[in-house]
């Protein structure tokens, strides 16, 4: 039992480049999260997904789009990366929702230079 | 949107005393107030939760409070030890969660 796995642990891209982020779960979650950390800023949601085919806008998601194609996959792109992306990335998933503990992966760092 | 105060940003003690941490929320909306630890370079890992039909919640060294009222919750650490030092986050959950930005609680042994 992985638990929660993300893909790639390190990235650096160069402005304007694009990526994709894969998270994956085998909790059999429903729900699942994409979270950016920034020093002093605590974990802002980026979007979320209640289900396999559902994506939602979380706090911050300008510049990103998500798809989740497979309950145990959410995918987090960004199409022209910029240096204000430049945070460190997690996945998380629950069983059920805003009021269900959520489980966090071990984070992707990205760079943009 | 729900916005999550906390307060202090860093927080040194010396062993076996202890910590104390708050957070303020505004939407009274929000039902679920996890509190998770942060190791330097690992993921945030839940330690304990409260829901709003609680005002109260302890685990072993652990607790946490609540007061709907004040919209206001705090993580207590007793007797605290040297493995306790991390970064701790609050959240308000409804219908995301909403995180504080973090203490960074540092205990001297």
């Amino acid at each position: 039992n992985a638990g929660v796995t993300q893909t790639p642990k390190f990235r650096v891209l160069k402005t304007g480049q694009s990526m994709t982020l894969l998270c994956a779960q085998d909790m059999n979650h429903e729900y699942m999260y994409w979270y950016r950390q920034d020093p002093g800023m605590g974990l802002r949601l980026i979007h979320y997904s209640v289900g396999e085919g559902t994506t939602a806008k979380g706090e911050v998601p300008d510049g990103y789009n998500v798809s989740r194609l497979k309950k145990q996959n959410f995918l987090l792109g960004l199409e022209s990366a910029a240096p204000s992306q430049t945070s460190v990335y997690f996945c998380a998933s629950s069983y059920g929702g805003h009021s269900y503990e959520q489980y966090f992966g071990p984070g992707t760092r990205l760079t943009v230079t | 949107g729900e916005n999550v105060e906390q307060h202090p940003s860093t927080l040194s003690v010396q062993e076996g005393d202890s910590a104390v941490i708050k957070c303020t929320y505004s939407d009274s909306a929000s039902n679920y107030f996890p509190w998770y630890k942060q190791e330097l370079g690992k993921r945030p890992q839940l330690i304990i939760d409260i829901r709003s039909n609680v005002g109260e919640k302890k685990d072993q060294r652990i607790a946490v409070t609540l007061n709907k009222t004040a919209k206001h919750f705090s993580l207590h650490i007793t007797e605290t030890q040297p493995e306790d030092s991390a970064v701790y986050f609050c959240a308000a959950s409804y219908p995301q969660f909403y995180f504080g930005t973090g203490t960074s609680l540092t205990v001297i042994p």
